[in-house]
């Protein structure tokens, strides 16, 4: 089965700084990545995604990379503000070819700080 | 408020005891799926329903099961209860059978389970 990677665990940044969050996985055939946020006492929610055919998606301040051969993806966060504060979760899934649930990374709590 | 709704939001059992958790997917979302979530973990998949049928199963143990009802709200049944089975348990829903860049799943807030 499909095993997702995730790095780091936790993430410290000051106010305005970029983060970067990595993930890699195992199963080539995996063709759709997303990415969310957990905010404390609540579920993940979805806050960008990226298919395979794609190789960067940008909506304000995020960003997500795929390089399909290395198979590794990335979230970028730009001029963090302190409210981007929250466990970030990685995840993978075959998409529309067939056995599609969700496998997720093991989360990065992002903390940013005033 | 994401749609899905999670029914209790905190429990709390003792060992050997038997739960359920209940999860009302949004409206019109036919898909539901059961993650488990602990510190060291993270998010672990453990079932999926579509339309009433059992789709996919993850890490789900034997002690745990799972249904889903005509009015498509889904239940997780967790019996013989250990303290290592303390988590958030979280739904999730979606309107089709895969999730992919045309079809979001939504989670709900979860429900946090302690065993004592």
């Amino acid at each position: 089965g499909e095993n997702v990677e995730q790095h780091p665990s936790t993430l410290s940044v000051q106010e305005g700084d970029s983060a970067v969050i990595k993930c890699t996985y195992s199963d080539s055939a995996s063709n759709y990545f997303p990415w969310y946020k957990q905010e404390l006492g609540k579920g993940p929610q979805l806050i960008i995604d990226i298919r395979s055919n794609v190789g960067e998606k940008k909506d304000q301040r995020i960003a997500v990379t795929l390089n399909k051969t290395a198979k590794h993806f990335s979230l970028h966060i730009t001029e963090t503000q302190p409210e981007d504060s929250a466990v970030y979760f990685c995840a993978a899934s075959r998409g529309d070819s067939g056995y599609s649930t969700l496998t997720f990374g093991k989360g990065t709590m992002l903390l940013v700080s005033p | 408020d994401s749609g899905v709704t999670q029914t209790p939001k905190h429990l709390i059992t003792a060992t050997g005891q038997r739960v359920t958790l209940r999860c009302s997917p949004r409206s019109g979302d036919l898909s539901v799926y059961w993650y488990q979530q602990s510190l060291d973990q993270g998010l672990q998949f453990l079932i999926q329903y579509y339309n009433g049928e059992e789709r996919a199963k993850g890490n789900i143990l034997e002690r745990f099961s799972a249904q889903q009802f005509p009015d498509l709200h889904s239940e997780l049944n967790l019996s013989s209860l250990e303290l290592g089975d303390s988590a958030l348990y979280f739904c999730a829903s979606s309107v089709r059978a895969v999730v992919s860049g045309n079809t979001e799943a939504f989670f709900g807030q979860g429900t946090r389970l302690t065993v004592v």
